[in-house]
């Protein structure tokens, strides 16, 4: 297993358009969670997934982002609109279902909104 | 930020020295960890401590826990350029049914050759 995998590692796009991001977590780990970071700060949570169940929301999830899990494997992170607000780094992390332990990390994706 | 202060903000050293960081927190946890990121990548867990231990070590790290003062600290020893990055605590609430990670602002780290 080579971690967890998240693509396109860079994203540039017009504002108002929509953007997809795709993230491959462990392949045994049933936790999933997306979370975004900007310039000098620390990542804050978006979303989690127990397998394919999204069981929390931060409220930083507006009604623009949506983001699914099917089969509980791969998930994606849609963003419709996008605002120049939305540019950050968003990471998605993936953890085993036993305890609170570790989070494994993607590389992330750099969205840049112009 | 979103669950309390890291400092320093940024720390510059030389190699061979000591850097060490520190975190606070506001809420109980059930544990609290450490990461590092390099630049413009994805971030690294370098340590877990739980809330029932006071101090933890893994190579050059050793990590404190005071519950009672809602905070911890990271000190990584005989420092390398190669540590040259921002370093992150993030804590897991003691009520948390998802292990949600809630981020500091973290602390930028330069070691200088």
């Amino acid at each position: 297993d080579t971690g967890v995998s998240q693509n396109p590692r860079h994203k540039i796009t017009k504002r108002g358009q929509n953007v997809t991001f795709r993230c491959d977590p462990i392949s045994e780990h049933n936790r999933l969670y997306w979370y975004r970071q900007t310039l000098g700060q620390g990542p804050e949570f978006l979303t989690y997934f127990q397998n394919e169940a999204q069981l929390e929301k931060s409220r930083l999830l507006s009604d623009r982002f949506s983001a699914e899990r099917p089969k509980g494997s791969f998930s994606t992170l849609e963003i419709q609109r996008t605002e120049q607000g939305d540019s950050a780094m968003y990471l998605c992390a993936s953890s085993p279902q036993t305890g609170y332990t570790e989070a494994f990390f993607g590389q992330g994706t750099r969205l840049t909104v112009v | 930020s979103q669950q309390g202060e890291e400092d320093p903000q940024a720390l510059s050293i030389q190699e061979g020295e000591n850097a060490t960081m520190n975190c606070s927190y506001k809420t109980s946890i059930n544990n609290l960890q450490w990461y590092r990121q390099n630049s413009g990548r994805g971030l690294v867990h370098l340590i877990l401590i739980r809330s029932n231990e006071r101090e933890k070590h893994s190579g050059r790290l050793r990590v404190t826990l005071d519950t009672s003062k809602k905070s911890s600290s990271l000190l990584i020893t005989a420092s390398r350029a190669a540590d040259t990055a921002s370093y992150f605590c993030a804590i897991i609430h003691g009520s948390s049914n998802t292990g949600k990670l809630i981020f500091g602002q973290g602390t930028t780290l330069q070691v200088k050759p």
